[in-house]
């Protein structure tokens, strides 16, 4: 089956301007999680969704939101873009949330920003 | 804070060369990731591992994850160019879907 998709892989924008990123997860996975990953800090947690509804924040400002909708999409908002918003975004998707059964969480190649 | 302490962070080993990269952390997890990334791309799932004392193969490569399953290694025997990349241990907590993820080890190959 088809494995995480991201879009766009690569964009430029500008200092100021808003972003919004896709992912589709992967068929029948209705957790989908949002991670910035920069050389300096590595892979960050941003957020979780789950059935529509945020389950899990990061330690990111307000600018940056999320939202799934009822096929299981999400999308990604990063607004009022500063420098040190470039990173590679990369989205993440689970069958299901919780449990200690060591559900597996699959990526997708992420989406490269770069904020000019 | 970094939760998840991986060691060492850069290697660089001639082909057919045996190591261990180490994944250390004074939080217990519920399970742990390793995934292996190359430039540009996604990070891989490699391997899940959720109980104690837990070992896994996988060809060449051999995961152990810690008895109290707060720490986690992986071993890669005869080295190859092809297992060149960045190396990440990622756990989780609870009932959360959160990863925390190391820093990484990046790994050359050389042949």
């Amino acid at each position: 089956k088809a494995g995480v998709t991201q879009t766009p892989r690569y964009l430029i924008k500008t200092r100021g301007q808003q972003v919004t990123l896709s992912c589709s997860p992967i068929s029948g996975h209705r957790s989908v999680s949002w991670y910035q990953q920069t050389p300096g800090q590595g892979l960050q947690f941003l957020f979780e969704y789950f059935s529509e509804t945020q389950r899990n924040k990061g330690n990111f400002p307000g600018r940056f939101s999320g939202r799934q909708f009822s096929n299981s999409r999400s999308e990604m908002n990063v607004s009022t873009l500063e420098l040190g918003d470039s990173a590679l975004y990369l989205c993440a998707s689970s069958p299901r949330i919780g449990g200690i059964s060591g559900n597996t969480i699959y990526f997708g190649e992420g989406s490269w920003l770069t904020v000019v | 804070t970094q939760l998840l302490e991986q060691s060492p962070q850069f290697l660089s080993i001639q082909e057919g060369e045996n190591l261990t990269v180490y994944c250390n952390s004074s939080s217990v997890f519920s399970s742990l990731q390793w995934y292996r990334q190359e430039p540009g791309e996604g990070p891989v799932l490699l391997v899940t591992v959720v109980t104690g004392g837990e070992v896994k193969k996988l060809k060449r490569l051999t995961f152990q994850f810690g008895d109290a399953r707060k720490d986690s290694s992986l071993h890669i025997t005869a080295a190859q160019p092809g297992d060149t990349g960045l190396y990440l241990c990622a756990g989780k907590q609870g009932g959360s879907e959160k990863l925390v993820f190391g820093k990484g080890m990046k790994l050359t190959v050389n042949p």
